[in-house]
């Protein structure tokens, strides 16, 4: 099973309507949890960060975590144009002593049609 | 502030060569670590750097190493090139102390290596 699973891919959205994305990850002792942005041709970029169960908003992006099903999702809401990238999950794994280990799921690819 | 400078930002090496990839992460920041990207395996872990010692490994073979300066800038080094290695190299940084906090990892802008 891989650690960080990210499915239902690519994804596309008309420009106003709500995306969805969603993670799954293996490790129940995973702590903290991530999601970044890459645009085509460009390094990931941080856009949410969070690591208790529940929802956490930052304008038109709510992370959504709940630890019990093991799963993480980000909603973007009033998608636009300017959305359209891959979305990388990415989870801060126990492992040895490596604390600072961050490891990805394969990314959604999110189109938004204006 | 600086973000992570990574170099050079293009390479077209032969099979069989070797290279050396460098990356010097935001001031303050004693974590490096380096990821390999590829189309179809996405975002694979190569190992991390903490204050010159390699805190972790992932599943590359011993082609692949890689090293920690006082300064906390880091290089890695693929030595015998084969045609997989062809990838994006990115290398992040991060404060390095326990777990990662609210801003993760910064990414540099990366090197594309191609291996002809």
């Amino acid at each position: 099973q891989k650690e960080v699973e990210q499915n239902s891919g690519p994804l596309s959205v008309p420009e106003g309507a709500i995306a969805s994305l969603n993670c799954t990850y293996s490790d129940r002792g995973s702590q903290s949890f991530f999601w970044y942005r890459q645009y085509s041709g460009k390094s990931p970029e941080l856009i949410m960060f969070i690591y208790s169960n529940g929802d956490k908003e930052d304008g038109r992006f709510t992370a959504q975590l709940n630890k019990a099903s093991q799963y993480v999702s980000l909603l973007i809401r009033d998608s636009q144009p300017s959305d359209s990238a891959t979305y990388l999950c990415a989870v801060n794994i126990r492992g040895g002593g490596a604390n600072s280990k961050l490891t990805f799921g394969k990314g959604i690819t999110l189109s938004v049609r204006p | 502030k600086a973000g992570v400078t990574q170099t050079p930002r293009y390479l077209i090496k032969t099979r069989g060569q070797q290279v050396t990839l460098s990356c010097s992460p935001i001031s303050g920041h004693r974590s490096v670590s380096w990821y390999q990207q590829t189309p179809g395996q996405g975002l694979q872990f190569l190992f991390e750097y903490f204050s010159e010692t390699q805190r972790n490994k992932g599943n590359f073979p011993g082609r692949f190493s890689g090293r920690q300066f006082s300064n906390s800038r880091s290089e890695m080094n693929v030595s015998t090139l084969e045609l997989g290695d062809s990838a994006l190299y990115l290398c992040a940084s991060s404060l390095g102390q326990g777990l990662l906090g609210r801003n993760g990892y910064t990414f540099g802008s990366g090197t594309r290596l191609t291996v002809v």
